[in-house]
């Protein structure tokens, strides 16, 4: 089946310790997106990329970075973790970026900074 | 400016009770419109969209929603609750002047009794 896959399910780092997350997908879709949510509250959009066009969210924080090397994968780069960086970060994908397409989410990396 | 209200951060229901999500809605232009569910440590899967076909939407898993313009409102419906609806639900909006951004509520954790 097509898919959004992420990996690893669980991930800890130390304070200040870089860590990258990853994302990969099955569906061949030109955009994907990067989300932090924290407990009990909704996803709150980081970034996302139109294949290779990079669109940053102006209150994203710089400590948060992405890289997108082709259309399968794309990654999140906590340069320096801190205890708020503390959440699950769900990376979904889409067709195109018109407003009446769904969004496909992968099962989530929740991160723990120690 | 477009944003996303859940009224009722929590709901418990009965199994076999009706089961009554309300959002409302606020866009400038025609929105589309978006429930999710998720599990447990699990990604966003999508139960229904409304893209300004029909008014009322069935989806996924017996859940069903309808677009009321008037009332700008988009409620999620189930007529009887099965344990397995236990989950946290969100509703998001999206618009033709935001491109495929969501902007998701805040959500609504559903507890099933037995």
């Amino acid at each position: 089946d097509a898919m959004v896959i992420q990996n690893p399910r669980y991930q800890v780092t130390q304070f200040g310790k870089p860590v990258t997350l990853s994302c990969s997908q099955t569906l061949n879709h030109n955009v994907m997106y990067w989300y932090q949510q924290k407990s009990s509250q909704a996803p709150k959009l980081l970034f996302h990329y139109y294949d290779k066009d990079f669109n940053n969210e102006a209150d994203t924080p710089d400590n948060f970075q992405s890289r997108r090397p082709n259309t399968s994968f794309c990654f999140l780069d906590i340069r320096s973790p801190g205890l708020g960086d503390a959440a699950m970060y769900l990376c979904a994908t889409s067709p195109r970026t018109r407003a009446f397409e769904t969004q496909y989410f992968g099962p989530g990396t929740r991160l723990l900074v120690l | 400016a477009q944003s996303v209200t859940q009224l009722g951060s929590h709901v418990s229901v009965s199994e076999g009770a009706l089961v009554l999500l309300r959002c409302n809605y606020s866009s400038s232009v025609p929105p589309y419109l978006f429930w999710y569910v998720q599990y447990p440590n699990q990604g966003l899967q999508l139960l229904l969209k409304y893209t300004s076909a029909a008014t009322l939407v069935k989806g996924i898993n017996g859940f069903e929603a309808e677009f009321k313009k008037s009332e700008t409102s988009f409620h999620l419906t189930k007529p009887s609750a099965h344990m397995s609806d236990a989950a946290e639900y969100f509703c998001a909006v999206s618009d033709q002047g935001s491109g495929n951004q969501f902007y998701f509520g805040t959500g609504t954790s559903l507890t099933v009794i037995p």
